[in-house]
């Protein structure tokens, strides 16, 4: 079975300062990686994925992620966070061969100016 | 142009009812999926079904039912509503390797 934990419940960042948002993750096979953003009262909306290829990707709104097989890890990164970025996130894993997404816990990120 | 909606987007019912939320997808694609949403904000997945197969997360209980009319919709009908029932579910379509998701409906048990 695949799982996916993301450590922190919630993570506190200046404005300007670089963020990390972790996750680790459990699967057998390759893993298709994910990252989703939820504001109040949203769904859920694509940030960035990994598939195959290069280990650190980019996605929406200047945030990437950096793949470690080593590590089985795919934590968020932004240089420089913006008070607009507090949200909820969540990382999410599936293998190759399967159909449903399998989501960690979520980590709130609190940005203050 | 929103590529999944769902309906109502809140739902305030009385235990023992029962209800339907709707989702409707405008992209055309086969995999459409049911995600419950907990006060904690975790996010389970209910039900992945195409027009070939459903899937059934096992701890679902069997109240809860998938309905496809069509390929454009996928409907969560909930028989005999519990308290516990109170979440937010969202319906989803895979395009790819990825999920589109919903706005979400909010249901409360009262």
């Amino acid at each position: 079975a695949q799982s996916v934990a993301q450590p922190e419940d919630q993570v506190n960042v200046a404005e300007g300062n670089p963020l990390t948002v972790k996750c680790t993750y459990s699967v057998s096979g390759n893993p298709y990686l994910f990252w989703y953003v939820q504001y109040p009262n949203r769904g859920l909306q694509f940030l960035l994925k990994y598939i195959t290829g290069d280990n650190l990707v980019k996605g929406s709104y200047g945030f990437e992620a950096e793949f470690n097989k080593s590590q089985t890890s795919f934590h968020l990164k932004k240089p420089s966070a913006l008070v607009s970025d507090s949200a909820l996130y969540f990382c999410a894993v599936r293998d190759y061969s399967g159909n449903m997404l399998t989501f960690g816990g979520g980590t709130r990120l609190m940005v203050k100016p | 142009d929103t590529a999944v909606s769902q309906t109502p987007k809140y739902l305030v019912t009385q235990m023992g009812n029962d209800k339907s939320i709707k989702c409707e997808q405008n992209l055309g694609h086969d995999t459409m999926y049911w995600y419950k949403q907990d006060s904690k904000k975790f996010l389970k997945i209910m039900f992945s079904y195409n027009n070939k197969e459903l899937i059934i997360n096992e701890t679902v209980p069997n109240r809860f039912s998938p309905k496809s009319p069509d390929k454009a919709h996928l409907n969560l009908h909930i028989n005999s509503l519990e308290l516990g029932d109170s979440a937010v579910y969202f319906c989803a379509i895979r395009r790819g390797t990825e999920a589109f998701f919903g706005q979400g409906t909010r249901l409360t048990v009262v």
